[in-house]
């Protein structure tokens, strides 16, 4: 079984505090995706990467950074939490190198980080 | 514009009864359309994929289908028990040379005993 994990369930942030994200998953995926999700709103992409080192934006980067050193390790970083970043965020892993995260093969999720900035 | 959209938004059911859930694309050029369900406090699970030439999916009690003409979606839940209370969410693929998933924003079901 594919499993993702994500470093916090929950986490209270300040304004302006540099936030860490952490995700890692354990089976060898090429692919890692960050999301968040709020009510109301499908899934939005913030960045993705498909290989060590690589990273790619999604629809909605600003405010935000990521880091991929190890492959299983995927991160991201808020720079300078704000309170509109108050939201659940969501690390994907896939395997289909060919598609380069194409969207064609089938996401597998963490548990989700509830992030509330107060 | 690339939307997918999903109805009703929740759904209260009796356990044991079926119930359909819908899923309407404009998303150009189709890759395959995926049905995730989501346990409230836990990231979305894989249902079914379905590619443009297949038209229905089945995963025990749920069976998707899928209209590629009229770009439209649904996911049948028979007999539903109470641990199918969760969000169901309608995940449609472009079939570009970038990378394009758009999600729906999700159905959220409650099944009563």
């Amino acid at each position: 079984d594919v499993k993702v994990t994500q470093s916090s369930r929950y986490l209270v942030k300040r304004t302006g505090e540099k936030v860490f994200l952490e995700c890692v998953q354990d089976m060898d995926h090429e692919n890692m995706f960050w999301y968040r999700q709020d009510p109301g709103l499908g899934l939005r992409l913030i960045y993705f990467s498909y290989d060590v080192k690589m990273k790619e934006k999604g629809d909605i980067p600003e405010g935000y950074s990521v880091s991929r050193e190890k492959k299983e390790r995927f991160s991201l970083i808020l720079e300078s939490a704000s309170t509109n970043q108050t939201s659940m965020y969501l690390c994907a892993s896939s395997l289909n190198p060919f598609l380069r995260g194409r969207g064609g093969e089938t996401q597998y999720f963490g548990p989700g980080t509830r992030l509330l900035v107060l | 514009k690339n939307q997918v959209e999903q109805s009703p938004q929740s759904l209260i059911i009796l356990e044991g009864k079926n119930c359909t859930l819908q899923c309407n694309y404009t998303v150009s050029p189709f890759s395959n359309l995926r049905w995730y369900k989501q346990d409230t406090g836990r990231g979305p699970v894989s249902l079914t994929i379905m590619t443009f030439s297949e038209n229905t999916k089945s995963n025990g009690r749920y069976t998707a289908t899928l209209d590629a003409d009229t770009k439209q979606s649904s996911l049948h839940i028979t007999a539903s028990q109470l641990s199918d209370s969760a969000s169901y969410i309608c995940v449609v693929s472009l079939h570009t040379g970038g990378f394009k998933t758009i999600f729906g924003a999700g159905t959220r079901l409650f099944v009563k005993a």
